[in-house]
C-alpha cells in the first residue's frame, strides 16, 4: 500500500515570500507523483506531475518540485508567492504497476498568502 | 461537457435516509473514480470504473455504499442508512483510458453531504 504524508496543514506566508510545501510518500512500488491544488469553492486541478526522466519539474504558474527517490520526497517550492496562490495543496501517488491508477492522497495543506 | 458535472452541490439528509450522488463525467472519459474528502483529510478513493470491465470496489468503506456506472457515461453512487460519519465531500474524477497519469484526472467540484 501507499501513504502520502503533507507535515504542514497550515502554512502562512507574506506575499512575495518563497514558501515550500513538504510531501514524503511511502510505497513498496514505483510511483508516479502528483501535486494537486484546490482553490476554494472549485474543484481539485493538476498543478504538476512526476513520471520519469527529470526529478525537476515545473508548472506554468512558477511552482516546481522535485522527485527525491532516496529522501521519498516531492516537495511543492516556490520562489515568490502571490495572494492568487491561495488555496489548499494536496500532494498524491499513484502505482506504476497497475492499470487502475487511483490516486492516493496526503492530508493536504492550506497556503495561506497574506498581503 | 467541457468538464466534470456532480449534482447536487449540496445535500443535506437526515441520518437513517438514502441518498443518491450523481457524477457526469468528461465524453470519452472511460476511467471514473469517486472519493471522499472529510473534513480536514485528504482524499478517500471510494470506486473505480474503467469502461465495461467490473469496477473495482476496494475502497468502499460499507454495505452501504454503492455506485453503478451506465456504460462510459453517467455514475450515481448511493448511501444507504446514512450516518453522521457519511458527512464529507464526494468528488468524482474521469479520466481518458490509461491516461490519467499522464493529463491528470479532470475533478468535478464534489457534493457536500451533510447528515444531521
Amino acid at each position: 500500500a501507499q501513504s502520502v504524508t503533507q507535515l504542514d496543514s497550515q502554512v502562512p506566508v507574506f506575499e512575495e515570500a518563497p514558501v515550500e510545501l513538504r510531501c514524503n510518500y511511502s510505497s513498496s512500488v514505483s510511483v508516479y507523483l502528483f501535486w494537486y491544488v484546490q482553490y476554494p469553492n472549485q474543484g481539485l486541478q493538476l498543478l504538476l506531475k512526476y513520471l520519469s526522466g527529470s526529478t525537476l519539474v515545473e508548472s506554468i504558474n512558477g511552482f516546481e518540485a522535485e522527485f527525491n527517490k532516496s529522501q521519498t520526497s516531492f516537495h511543492l517550492r516556490k520562489p515568490s508567492v502571490h495572494i492568487s496562490d491561495t488555496a489548499e495543496y494536496f500532494c498524491a501517488v499513484s502505482r506504476k504497476d497497475t492499470g487502475r491508477r487511483a490516486l492516493t492522497f496526503g492530508s493536504g495543506t492550506r497556503l495561506q498568502v497574506q498581503p | 461537457g467541457a468538464g466534470v458535472s456532480q449534482s447536487p452541490s449540496n445535500k443535506v439528509t437526515e441520518k437513517g435516509k438514502d441518498v443518491e450522488l450523481r457524477c457526469d463525467p468528461i465524453s470519452g472519459h472511460t476511467a471514473l473514480y469517486w472519493y471522499r474528502q472529510r473534513l480536514g483529510q485528504g482524499l478517500e478513493f471510494l470506486i473505480y470504473f474503467q469502461g465495461n470491465s467490473a469496477p473495482d470496489k476496494s475502497g468502499l468503506p460499507s454495505d452501504r455504499f454503492s455506485a453503478e456506472r451506465t456504460g462510459e457515461s453517467v455514475s450515481t453512487l448511493t448511501i444507504q442508512r446514512t450516518q453522521q460519519e457519511d458527512s464529507a465531500v464526494y468528488l468524482c474524477a474521469s479520466s481518458p483510458p490509461g491516461q490519467g497519469e499522464i493529463y491528470g484526472y479532470t475533478f468535478g467540484s464534489g457534493t457536500r453531504l451533510t447528515v444531521v
